[in-house]
């Protein structure tokens, strides 16, 4: 069964720095997602995109942060200067159309020093 | 108002038992609805999408009440590993799941 990969697992990173986290969605899905899930919150909604453009995104998502289709097959969530309160699971998702079930990946924890 | 809400629990219930989480939501709109798993430390696992007229997935049954605005997830014959987390999730109709905190379901021997 076709699933959404993640990579790398755990980054540690120093308050700063930049960090990018790969996603590599279902292959036939047109539509693509972050979110993150600090520890103990609820999974909170970044972006979505949808043809090589931004479709929507939350009041989370600043200018800190950015996100790439780089090729046919990965999607990137980059942020550019990571601060403590950064730190939490963050889960790449897809599907297939609009509104219609979304996968997740295993996620990446990201820990902030 | 949050916009979707859902008791945190946790529901402890024994093997066998029949437990029901209820799940709220705010924005009338929305169309679709999702039910999840999530277990400790991994990512959320569709469990079931939430269809008007209902539907079961063997143990599992899911309801939609538009009227009240909220969703039922109903557990029949809980098994140990049933113990998990359980999120709602409303598409909003703008390329976007909003979750709820989750329901701590244990189920004990």
């Amino acid at each position: 069964e076709p699933e959404v990969t993640q990579t790398p697992s755990h980054q540690v990173t120093q308050m700063g720095q930049e960090v990018i986290l790969r996603c590599v969605p279902i292959s036939n899905h047109l539509y693509f997602y972050w979110y993150r899930q600090i520890l103990g919150q609820k999974v909170e909604f970044l972006v979505s995109f949808y043809n090589n453009e931004i479709s929507e995104k939350s009041e989370i998502f600043d200018d800190q942060f950015s996100v790439e289709r780089p090729d046919g097959s990965n999607f990137t969530l980059k942020i550019r200067s990571t601060k403590l309160e950064d730190s939490a699971m963050y889960f790449c998702a897809s599907s297939q159309v609009a509104e219609d079930t979304q996968y997740f990946g295993p996620g990446t924890r990201l820990t902030v020093l | 108002r949050k916009e979707v809400e859902q008791d945190p629990g946790p529901f402890n219930v024994p093997e066998g038992a029949t437990v029901a989480f209820n799940c709220t939501y705010s924005n009338s709109a929305s169309q679709s609805f999702f039910w999840y798993r999530q277990d400790c430390r991994k990512e959320p696992k569709l469990l079931m999408s939430v269809y008007s007229s209902g539907n079961e997935d063997g143990r599992f049954t899911a309801q939609l009440n538009r009227a009240s605005q909220y969703i039922s997830l109903l557990i029949r014959d809980s098994k140990l590993s049933d113990s998990a987390t359980y999120l709602c999730a409303e598409d909003t109709g703008f390329q976007k799941l909003v979750f709820g905190t989750g329901t701590r379901l244990l189920v004990s021997p």
